[in-house]
């Protein structure tokens, strides 16, 4: 089977930057991915790794370890609008996708 | 528009009642989930088609719970005699073929939302 682990709830400030952390255990593992769902919606893809390292989309950047089964998803400049739920997912057997429990941002004025 | 749809949004039933949903994926794309997501935790991964066939089912998806893409475009899940814990939101997903990259990501629909009373 597989397990991820992430914080259940996170909060910062506006402006400030933050590191939401996932450690998983999987067999068969691609890569892994970061979503994120705002309250009542659907979620969508951010960010994916399936090499070491770290990928830098615009405010977001995701690093993979891959020898340590773990990744961080890591948010600049917050804004009130990144407050929602991020979710990692590992991708596993060619094209199967799992879900951690997510973490739920706050973010404050 | 290009990307998933489901239908419907939302649906009331009463326990024992049958239910039926329906998925459209982005029309490219040759893989589809379902997921199921409670209040406060992640997609569960339910079930998973590549075109028309059916190739994992979750051990959460009991044997009330089926699942058909019968041309490889479109999806649909039947919930029978559904009961009060099958309360949910039902997520659609589809993804493109591909080794690896972000163009094989998952892209979810906005869900069905499921209360059973």
């Amino acid at each position: 089977g597989q397990s991820l682990e992430q914080p259940s709830e996170v909060t910062a400030v506006e402006g400030a930057i933050v590191q939401i952390n996932c450690t998983y255990q999987t067999s068969g593992f691609y890569g892994l991915s970061w979503y994120q769902q705002h309250d009542g919606g659907a979620p969508t893809f951010l960010s994916y790794n399936a090499l070491d390292g770290l990928e830098e989309t615009g405010r977001f950047s995701s690093f993979l370890s891959r020898s340590d089964s773990y990744g961080y998803l890591l948010l600049q400049e917050l804004q009130m609008k990144d407050s929602a739920s991020y979710f990692c997912a590992v991708k596993v057997d060619f094209n199967k996708f799992y879900f951690g429990s997510g973490t739920k941002l706050n973010v404050k004025p | 528009d290009t990307g998933v749809s489901q239908d419907p949004r939302h649906k009331i039933t009463k326990r024992g009642q049958n239910v039926t949903f329906r998925c459209d994926p982005i029309s490219e794309h040759n893989r589809l989930y379902w997921y199921r997501q409670t209040l406060g935790q992640g997609p569960e991964f339910l079930t998973y088609f590549q075109n028309e066939a059916q190739l994992e089912k979750s051990r959460l998806l009991s044997d009330r719970f089926s699942a058909e893409r019968p041309k490889g475009s479109f999806s649909t899940l039947e919930i029978q005699r559904t009961e009060q814990g099958d309360s949910a939101m039902y997520l659609c997903a589809s993804s493109s073929p591909g080794t690896g990259g972000p163009n094989t990501e998952a892209f979810f629909g906005q869900g069905t939302r499921l209360t059973v009373v």
